[in-house]
Order: C-alpha cells, then sequence, then structure tokens
C-alpha cells in the first residue's frame, strides 16, 4: 500500500505570506495527487486534482506542482478565510490514501 | 446544485451493525463513482470505500474488509454503507463523496457531503 506524508503537521504564516505545504509518496505515483481543503464544521473541498490542475471556483492563489513522489500545495499569498487543514490524497492504486494533513494557522 | 446528504448515523454498541445512507441529487447520480470517507475524532480522513457508477468495481480500505459493503440505488439516487461487527475504532463522522469520473481510475472526490457521526461505544 502506498503511504503519503505531509510537512508541516502545522504552521501559522501572515496574511500575505507564501505558504508551501509537502506531500511524499511511499513510491512513485506520476501526478496521480489531489488537494483538500478542510475546514472546521465543514464539508472538505477539492481545490488541485491530478498533480497540478485548479478544480473549478478555486482561487488562483491556490496551485499544486510535483511528480513521483514529492509534491506541493502552493498558496501564494495566504488569506484569513484560508484558515483549514490540508490533505493530500493519492490515487496511483487502491487502497486510496490520505496524507495526515497540515493545519494551517494566521499569526 | 450538486449536493449530497447523509443519513443514517447512531450510538451503537460494539459488534452491532448499522446502515449509513446518501441521497444524491443535482447531478446523473448513475454516470459517477461514489466514495465512503471517514474522519475519527482528532484525526484526519481516511479513505473507506468506492463504488463504479454500474456497481462493478468495489474497493474497500483494510480497516474495513469483509466488515463494511458499500452499494447503490441509482434508480434512488442514494449509495450506502452497510457496516457490521462494528468496532470502537469505527467511530467517525462518515462522509460520502462523488467521484468526477465513472470510478474505474482516476480517483478523486469533487463533492462532499456534510457527514453522520457513528459512536461505537458500550
Amino acid at each position: 500500500d502506498i503511504q503519503m506524508t505531509q510537512s508541516p503537521s502545522s504552521l501559522s504564516a501572515s496574511v500575505g505570506d507564501r505558504v508551501i505545504i509537502t506531500c511524499q509518496a511511499s513510491q512513485g505515483i506520476h501526478n496521480y495527487v489531489n488537494w483538500y481543503q478542510h475546514k472546521s464544521g465543514e464539508a472538505p473541498k477539492l481545490l488541485i486534482y491530478d498533480g497540478s490542475k485548479l478544480e473549478v471556483g478555486v482561487p488562483s492563489r491556490f496551485s499544486g506542482r510535483g511528480s513521483g513522489t514529492e509534491f506541493a500545495l502552493i498558496i501564494s499569498s495566504l488569506q484569513p478565510e484560508d484558515i483549514a487543514t490540508y490533505y493530500c490524497q493519492h490515487y496511483y492504486s487502491v487502497p486510496l490514501s490520505f496524507g495526515p494533513g497540515t493545519k494551517l494557522e494566521i499569526k | 446544485q450538486v449536493q449530497l446528504e447523509e443519513s443514517g448515523g447512531a450510538v451503537v454498541q460494539p459488534g452491532r451493525s448499522l446502515t449509513l445512507s446518501c441521497a444524491a441529487s443535482g447531478f446523473t447520480f448513475s454516470s459517477h463513482g461514489m466514495h465512503w470517507v471517514r474522519q475519527a475524532p482528532g484525526k484526519g480522513l481516511e479513505w473507506v470505500a468506492l463504488i463504479s457508477n454500474d456497481a462493478e468495481n468495489i474497493h474497500y480500505g483494510d480497516p474495513v474488509k469483509g466488515r463494511f459493503t458499500i452499494s447503490r440505488d441509482n434508480s434512488k439516487k442514494t449509495l450506502y454503507l452497510e457496516m457490521n461487527s462494528l468496532r470502537v475504532e469505527d467511530t467517525a463522522v462518515y462522509y460520502c463523496a462523488k467521484d468526477p469520473s465513472s470510478g474505474y481510475y482516476r480517483y478523486s472526490m469533487d463533492v462532499w457531503g456534510h457527514g453522520t457521526t457513528v459512536s461505537v461505544s458500550s
């Protein structure tokens, strides 16, 4: 089974900062990674699919990059509404799995 | 608009059974694969199961394999999760999620419900 790790586990940044969350797969998975945003009390939301494609309606400050085993979610200019936990998820094979999450807070 | 609404969550004793439902609206349910994902208290998201649009492709996460059964009724636009031999560690919020594809490849979850809570406790 493929394991996904994320770093950092938590992050505190200021409004306007560039934020990078990384995700590592236990084996090469091409670009078969999605990124989700999960705000407390809400349904999770798909942000990025196929490693770098922006889901419709997601602000352009979000972007994804990477292939193989190393992936990143980038927020170009952090906004207050971005407070959430972020998860990567692979779909290279079943069972699917999520990373452990990165909790993002505003300084 | 596209909506998913889970129901059926409850407090149950270990070893008992429970069936969750997910009612879909606003899209052609029979064209899309579906997933169940759960989140235990204080933990991250955990994928539980997927089913293709035609119910021919079904897969489970290791912790629930042999105990949980995913199914769907396309005529009722409803997804189900039958949970047997429940354990304390199955306690979680259970989300259903729509796959943008038919559920045979490139699995992702583009629309999620708000979840239903299952608590397994004696």
